[in-house]
């Protein structure tokens, strides 16, 4: 069974500082991995997709990056700012019987500080 | 481009009713997926629904159904709400990729807060 972990579970930065959360997952047979930015009450945004065969994806100040044989991804983000606050979650688009059966860690709640 | 939209955005519910929560998939969108995120935690894979039929499906019991309509929308019906049925309950839509091909980004709609008391 796939079980996806997020550490740390929050965090507290000031502006400008660069920053990387962290992901992983047991079960290296996936598909893809997404990463979302989550408001509070609000839906998911879509931030980065890599797909099994890349390493990273980049955009903007973010970048993200993905090892499979360790079942590992971090997410770059540099230069933070007060915007950046929100819940972070990655989720692994697992190679089952549904291959659009995402498995979701429970977030890194980020906070910057002016 | 239009985006994934949901309705309603917020739901108030007793035990033992029924809900009916609607998704309209983005543009170009041929799959449906729903998730069920309860507070504080990361959202739960329901179901998903492709060419109006139900394509796999989570740890849910069967009072949790849904339906495809012709255009891509779908609906999730709860049947018997109980209190842990409380959660936001989101939408994806996507390209359901072909045979051996890789999995597709999926866009998640803004949600339904459901609260059942």
């Amino acid at each position: 069974k796939q079980e996806v972990t997020q550490i740390p579970a929050a965090l507290s930065v000031p502006e400008g500082e660069n920053l990387v959360l962290n992901c992983s997952f047991t079960d290296s047979a996936i598909y893809n991995l997404q990463w979302f930015r989550q408001d509070p009450g609000k839906g998911l945004t879509s931030l980065l997709l890599i797909q099994s065969s890349q390493r990273e994806q980049t955009s903007g100040r973010l970048n993200a990056s993905l090892d499979k044989s360790s079942g590992r991804s971090t997410l770059y983000i540099a230069a933070s700012q007060p915007g950046d606050s929100a819940t972070y979650l990655c989720a692994v688009g697992h190679r089952g019987m549904n291959n659009n059966d995402m498995r979701f860690g429970a977030g890194t709640r980020l906070t910057v500080k002016p | 481009e239009t985006g994934v939209t949901q309705s309603p955005t917020h739901l108030i519910k007793t035990r033992g009713q029924q809900v009916t929560l609607r998704c309209s998939s983005q543009s170009g969108h041929n799959t449906v997926s729903w998730y069920q995120q309860a507070l504080g935690q990361g959202p739960q894979f329901i179901f998903q629904y492709y060419r109006e039929e139900e394509n796999g499906r989570g740890n849910f019991p069967p009072r949790f159904s849904g339906l495809q309509f012709p255009n891509y929308s779908s609906e999730l019906n709860v049947n018997a709400l109980e209190l842990d049925d409380s959660a936001l309950y989101l939408c994806a839509s996507s390209l359901f990729p072909g045979l051996g091909t890789l999995g597709n980004e999926q866009f998640f709609g803004p949600g339904t807060r459901l609260t059942v008391l």
